[in-house]
């Protein structure tokens, strides 16, 4: 059984620019959570996907989307970077949404400068 | 809007000695409840959920609707227990993949 997997492990972007990170769910697992984790913070969740299309979302602007292809892997794509963007990004996945345990990614560092 | 507060940042026991990591939380309504734990290089993962009543490495954790409390404890902390711990509730007391996080609180259980 293979675990979430997320890439890249770390990446630094600069102010205004645009970032696109992916995760790959585990084996057998259709949803999948994004959340963001500022330093010394809790994660924050951005959004989730099932059956490729966006089933919530939490309080965060348009800027931040989101895909989910046939195979279940999922991107999170961000616009117009701003500093404030400089977190972890972790990636869960489940068994339908409906499933109460996350399988969480290692996540990936973005620094904005 | 649904909040979950950990007020400790930190905390620090010797091995043997009971602990309690503290966990409050706004919602109106009977929702579900998590801790999630980090140990040091390993991923976030679930540690208990309060509907299943379950003991997991020792730690139970009782939800309380009165004081809106779902405090995390064990009578005899181990070294191996030292870890980041977040107190979780899913959006709608339900949506178990969307959840809202405290802030963590940092365990140090000391030899």
């Amino acid at each position: 059984e293979t675990g979430v997997t997320q890439s890249p492990t770390h990446l630094i972007k600069t102010r205004g620019q645009q970032v696109t990170l992916r995760c790959s769910s585990q084996s057998g697992h259709n949803t999948v959570s994004w959340y963001q984790q500022a330093l010394g913070q809790g994660p924050q969740f951005i959004f989730q996907y099932y059956r490729e299309e966006e089933n919530g979302r939490g309080n965060f602007p348009p800027r931040f989307s989101g895909l989910q292809f046939p195979n279940y892997s999922s991107e999170l794509n961000v616009n117009a970077l701003e500093l404030d963007d400089s977190a972890l990004y972790l990636c869960a996945s489940s068994l339908e949404p409906g499933a109460y345990e996350q399988y969480f990614g290692p996540g990936t560092r973005l620094t904005v400068t | 809007a649904q909040r979950v507060t950990q007020p400790e940042k930190l905390l620090s026991v010797f091995k043997g000695a009971p602990v309690e990591l503290k966990c409050n939380y706004s919602y109106s309504g009977s929702p579900e409840l998590f801790w999630y734990v980090q140990y040091s290089r390993q991923r976030l993962q679930l540690l208990l959920r309060h509907i299943s009543r379950e003991s997991i490495k020792g730690f139970t954790a009782d939800l309380n609707k009165g004081e809106t409390s779902f405090h995390l404890k064990k009578p005899f902390a181990q070294e191996e227990d030292s870890a980041m711990y977040y107190c979780a509730l899913p959006a709608g007391g339900t949506s178990y993949g969307k959840l809202t996080f405290g802030q963590g609180t940092i365990l140090t259980v000391h030899p």
